[in-house]
């Protein structure tokens, strides 16, 4: 089944302590990207690669990053996060390399930092 | 830049009512335009697509046409169920764009 397989769907974890969110897709595709969703600002990029060792900045990158060392994995790293990370996160992944086209989304990824 | 517009929501629907959401872009270029869809603890799926001008889009009773006069593309059903109970996101993007751009969404509850 083609799919965007997002990890952990819940987390809760300290202001400060480093963690990854996973994310793979099966269908191949070169374009992948993370959104956060926060009541009444609706989807927000925060970082997208069009291919493999290729990333860039989206509309709210600051503490995060990201690596996108193998075309089917794109994880998302907190360095070092901060209550204002608190959010919905979502991986999405597109088959074409401008990004653009449809884009096929995980089940999310509920992340509070207290 | 480039942005899209959306009926501001919560929007409230009896069961078989007519719905319609409205939603504008602005774009300098030719961009293709999407309605994708929540349901309540998942990601976002496409819904339905228009890749130009005049194009219609459909998909599960759903409708919308691409309207470039108007700058609008805006999402009708004609008979609404309990089940599209939903946030409605509409977004533009395309061959010359780097992202899709989303608007806001609108979150629709039909009630029986």
């Amino acid at each position: 089944e083609a799919q965007v397989t997002q990890n952990p769907r819940y987390l809760i974890t300290v202001t400060g302590k480093k963690l990854t969110v996973t994310c793979s897709q099966n269908m191949n595709h070169e374009y992948m990207s993370w959104y956060r969703q926060d009541p009444g600002l609706g989807l927000r990029q925060i970082y997208y690669s069009m291919n493999v060792e290729v990333t860039d900045k989206g509309d709210v990158p600051e503490g995060y990053k990201v690596s996108r060392k193998e075309k089917r994995n794109f994880p998302l790293i907190l360095e070092s996060p901060s209550p204002n990370q608190t959010s919905l996160y979502f991986c999405a992944s597109s088959p074409q390399h401008q990004g653009a086209a449809e884009a096929f989304f995980g089940q999310g990824t509920r992340l509070t930092v207290v | 830049g480039d942005s899209v517009t959306q009926m501001e929501g919560p929007v409230t629907l009896s069961e078989e009512a007519f719905l319609t959401i409205n939603c504008t872009y602005t774009a300098t270029g030719y961009p293709s335009l999407f309605w994708y869809v929540q349901y309540p603890g998942e990601g976002l799926q496409l819904l339905l697509k228009a890749t130009k001008a005049d194009d219609k889009g459909s998909n599960k009773g759903f409708e919308a046409t691409y309207r470039k006069e108007t700058t609008s593309f805006h999402l009708e059903k004609g008979s609404v169920q309990v089940s599209d109970s939903a946030v409605y996101f509409c977004a533009l993007g395309g061959a010359s764009y780097d992202k899709v751009i989303f608007g806001p969404g609108t979150s629709l509850s039909v009630i029986p």
